[in-house]
């Protein structure tokens, strides 16, 4: 069974700032990885994903992620946060990339003027 | 705009009626998903179809069902509901244009049951 973990339900950062989100996962297999973005009232939108390639990957929108196996994370971050990043951000995980997803519990990123 | 279609974009009904949500994947994908997103159980994978056939089954009810048409769009059954189905239904595709390997999502049906 494959699982993932996000810590902080909801962070807040000032604009400008750095924008770390964590997420860590747990699978049996090599893991597919995935951070989608939620707007309100909108459907969810690939930041970027990580499938066995490099371990540094860059998304849409200035983010990026690190796979890192020895930590079994794969945590979003961005430079310099704007305040069009405000949404909610989940982390996911699939085991040969063509199945299901298994989703974190999400965390709303709120981004302070 | 990720290219997936979902209809009625809102939906609301009573306690014990069936209603249809509708899915169109992007243009060549063959596989189709849905999800279910509620305030108490975040977001739950329930069905996966591949090219008509059922692939995958997650935490759907059997008050639920789907299919997949031979056009490869996809409709989602709910029958007996409760106030608990009330929810945010996903439907994502996956196909060669845009990498097996990654779903895209549409905009969502926000189901509403009184």
């Amino acid at each position: 069974a494959q699982s993932v973990t996000q810590l902080g339900s909801h962070v807040s950062v000032s604009e400008g700032a750095l924008v770390l989100l964590r997420c860590n996962y747990s699978s049996s297999v090599p893991p597919y990885l995935f951070w989608y973005v939620q707007y309100p009232n909108q459907g969810l939108q690939l930041l970027l994903k990580y499938t066995s390639a490099a371990t540094l990957v860059k998304g849409i929108n200035g983010f990026e992620a690190e796979f890192k196996k020895s930590e079994t994370s794969f945590h979003l971050t961005k430079p310099s946060a704007h305040m069009s990043d405000a949404a909610e951000y989940f982390c996911a995980v699939s085991s040969f990339g063509n199945e299901k997803l298994t989703f974190g519990t999400g965390t709303r990123l709120t981004i302070i003027p | 705009d990720s290219g997936v279609t979902q209809t009625p974009k809102h939906l609301i009904t009573a306690t014990g009626q069936r209603v249809t949500l509708r899915c169109s994947p992007r243009s060549g994908d063959l596989s189709v998903y849905w999800y279910q997103q509620s305030l108490d159980q975040g977001l739950q994978f329930l069905i996966q179809y591949y090219n008509g056939e059922e692939r995958a089954k997650g935490n759907i009810l059997e008050r639920f069902s789907a299919q997949q048409f031979p056009d490869l769009h996809s409709e989602l059954n709910l029958s007996s509901l409760e106030l608990g189905d009330s929810a945010l239904y996903f439907c994502a595709s996956s196909g060669l244009a845009g990498g097996t390997d990654t779903q895209y999502f549409g905009p969502g049906t926000r189901l509403t049951v009184l």
